[in-house]
């Protein structure tokens, strides 16, 4: 089945610092979300981003469909973007996502 | 805006015991899905489902797991014997179409 890998597995970051966090996966996809799951465990939906870029506030995200990787941009962090990012990937369209191991961030004030 | 909802939040259950939790998914979604999160692990897809039938499931989703859409609102997934490994974050998600499913809160299952 696809592959997904997110990096860094671990980023601490100081608060108003930016940061970049990657995922890559090893088959072509229909699907691509980005996912914050907070310290409730809870999974918020930060973007649906199969190819192109977008935009939501201090955050956004770019996916290469043909080179198999996408990027999460934050800038300008808080603490409260404490939590851990999912990349999710479905080859069809399916909504049969396959997660990443995700990438633990740490904003400290 | 709309959500998925999830009851409960928090379920403690004996080992051997059947669960049901409980989603009510967004109301114009037509496709609805189950996944799974161990403590600590990935993010598993369990099982989805459209037009009252399951059209995909995993592995995982094995003869004690089953799910229904009851009424018009819910969707749930019910687990016959609950066991040990069973203990994880079920989360249920809904998407308008086969693309861009939203999440729930999940519901933390604790077998003991």
């Amino acid at each position: 089945g696809i592959q997904v890998e997110q990096s860094p597995p671990d980023l601490i970051l100081q608060e108003g610092a930016n940061s970049t966090l990657r995922c890559n996966f090893s088959d072509s996809v229909n699907n691509l979300q980005w996912f914050h799951q907070n310290p409730w465990g809870q999974l918020i939906n930060l973007f649906y981003i199969p190819s192109g870029t977008k935009q939501n506030g201090r955050l956004s995200a770019t996916t290469v469909a043909t080179e198999r990787y996408s990027l999460l941009y934050i800038s300008s962090s808080q603490t409260t973007d404490s939590g851990v990012y999912f990349c999710a990937v479905d080859r069809e369209n399916g909504n049969k996502l396959v997660f990443g191991a995700g990438t633990i961030l740490r904003v400290k004030s | 805006e709309p959500e998925v909802t999830q009851t409960p939040s928090h379920q403690v259950t004996q080992m051997g015991q059947e669960v049901i939790l409980r989603c009510v998914p967004i109301s114009n979604h037509l496709y609805f899905y189950w996944y799974r999160q161990i403590l600590g692990q990935k993010v598993e897809f369990l099982v989805s489902f459209y037009n009252n039938e399951i059209s995909e499931k995993s592995e995982i989703f094995d003869d004690q797991f089953s799910v229904e859409r009851p009424d018009g609102s819910n969707f749930t997934l019910k687990i016959r014997s609950t066991k040990l490994e069973d203990s994880a974050m079920y989360f249920c998600a809904s998407a308008r179409q086969a693309i861009e499913a939203f999440f729930g809160q999940g519901t933390r299952l604790t077998v003991v």
